[in-house]
Parts: structure tokens; sequence; C-alpha cells
């Protein structure tokens, strides 16, 4: 069957630290993979996309991997700062390019501790 | 922001009645989603929309309902909500298909008693 894991446990940083959170999925071969941040009571904000042809993308301090023949996508924060604790979703378009919606892992709870 | 405006953001009803979520959209997208949120599911799509009239199912389409007879409105409906459907309903827009972000409401909290 088709699955999206993500860290079920919450993942505790030191402020100033790098965190890396990962998505591993079995049974798709996405073009696309996205992350989001989520924050309590709100809805999931888009953060980075990458295509299955990339194999990193950085937008500031974020940066992210896409490896498909390991099936996983690391997302990394460098120099973590207390207002990055939020959850992180990773994404994939399990259709392969179609419109019809992505696919969410559970998502990784990041806590960044002062 | 993007925006988009859902409507109710709190809702709390009985088994066996009707209930209609709105998604309301500025940006003039053409896709359109639903999802719920569940403790140790994550988000689930359950209906989406690629067009005025345009809509298909879902991973968790069951018992749900949906209409979009404008491009900025996309409606969601339990025709007789069950205390399954109790969750967080979340609506998206986006310009394309897998390749582009997608941009969330913030959501409605449903509660069936």
């Amino acid at each position: 069957s088709q699955k999206i894991e993500q860290n079920s446990e919450a993942l505790n940083i030191q402020e100033g630290k790098t965190a890396t959170l990962t998505c591993n999925y079995t049974n798709y071969s996405p073009a696309y993979l996205q992350w989001y941040r989520q924050d309590p009571g709100r809805g999931p904000v888009f953060l980075l996309l990458i295509r299955e042809n990339e194999k990193e993308k950085r937008k500031e301090r974020l940066k992210v991997t896409f490896d498909t023949t390991l099936k996983q996508s690391l997302f990394h924060i460098t120099a973590s700062q207390p207002a990055d604790s939020a959850t992180y979703l990773c994404a994939l378009d399990a259709s392969g390019g179609g419109a019809d919606g992505l696919t969410f892992g559970k998502g990784t709870h990041l806590i960044i501790q002062p | 922001d993007a925006g988009i405006t859902q409507s109710p953001r709190h809702k709390v009803t009985e088994t066996g009645t009707p209930v209609t979520l709105r998604c309301h959209q500025t940006e003039n997208h053409r896709y359109m989603y639903w999802y719920r949120q569940d403790p140790g599911h994550g988000l689930r799509l359950i209906h989406y929309s690629y067009g005025v009239k345009d809509t298909d199912k879902g991973e968790v389409s069951d018992g749900y309902s949906v209409s979009r007879s404008k491009t900025e409105d996309f409606l969601l409906t339990l025709e007789s909500a069950t205390s399954s459907q109790t969750s967080v309903y979340f609506c998206a827009i986006s310009e394309g298909d897998g390749n582009q972000p997608q941009h969330f409401g913030d959501g409605t909290r449903l509660s069936i008693l």
C-alpha cells in the first residue's frame, strides 16, 4: 500500500542548530514533493516544492533534498529559532503531475528551545 | 495571504442533520480542494474541483458531496452528519496541478454530537 512517513515523535532542537526532518514514502512515484508548515489552529502554509529531477532546493534558511532512489526527502532549517517551532508536513503529488490533490504525511512537530 | 475564506469557522450540530461548509476565494484559481484533518491521520482529501461544475472524489469522499457553481465558491455538504465526520475541514486552492503549491484557509472546526 502507499505510505508517507514522517518522524512521529516531536523533534526538540536547540536554538541556533540545524533541524533536519525526514519524509519517507513507499509505492509512490511522485513528480513533485512539497513541504508545508502548520501552526496550531491555522491552515498549512506552503514552504517549498521540489521536482523529481531536482536534487536540492533552497529558500533562505530552508533546504529540501529529494532522493527518488531512496524515496526520501529531507527538510533542513539552519540557524533555527524558537519562531520555527511548528508542525511540518510533507506532501506529494501521488498522481504524477495530475490535479487530484496532494497526499500528506502526518507531520513532524518541531520544537526549538531557546 | 491568499484570499481564502472558510465559513463557518466553528459549528456544532447533531447527528443526522445536513451541514454545508463554504469556501470562498478571491484569487480566481482554477483548482479547489476540501481536506479533513484528524489526529493520527493527517490531512486527507475529500473532494476536489478543477473548474466550474467539474469535481471529483478524493480518498475519503463517502458521506460528502460538493458543488462548484462559480469559480470563487466551493461548497462541501454532509447530507446526514455522523459523529465520525467530526473533524477540522480545510479548503485549499491552487493555480495548477501537482506542480503548484496549495494555499489553505484556516479551517472549519465541526463537531457532530
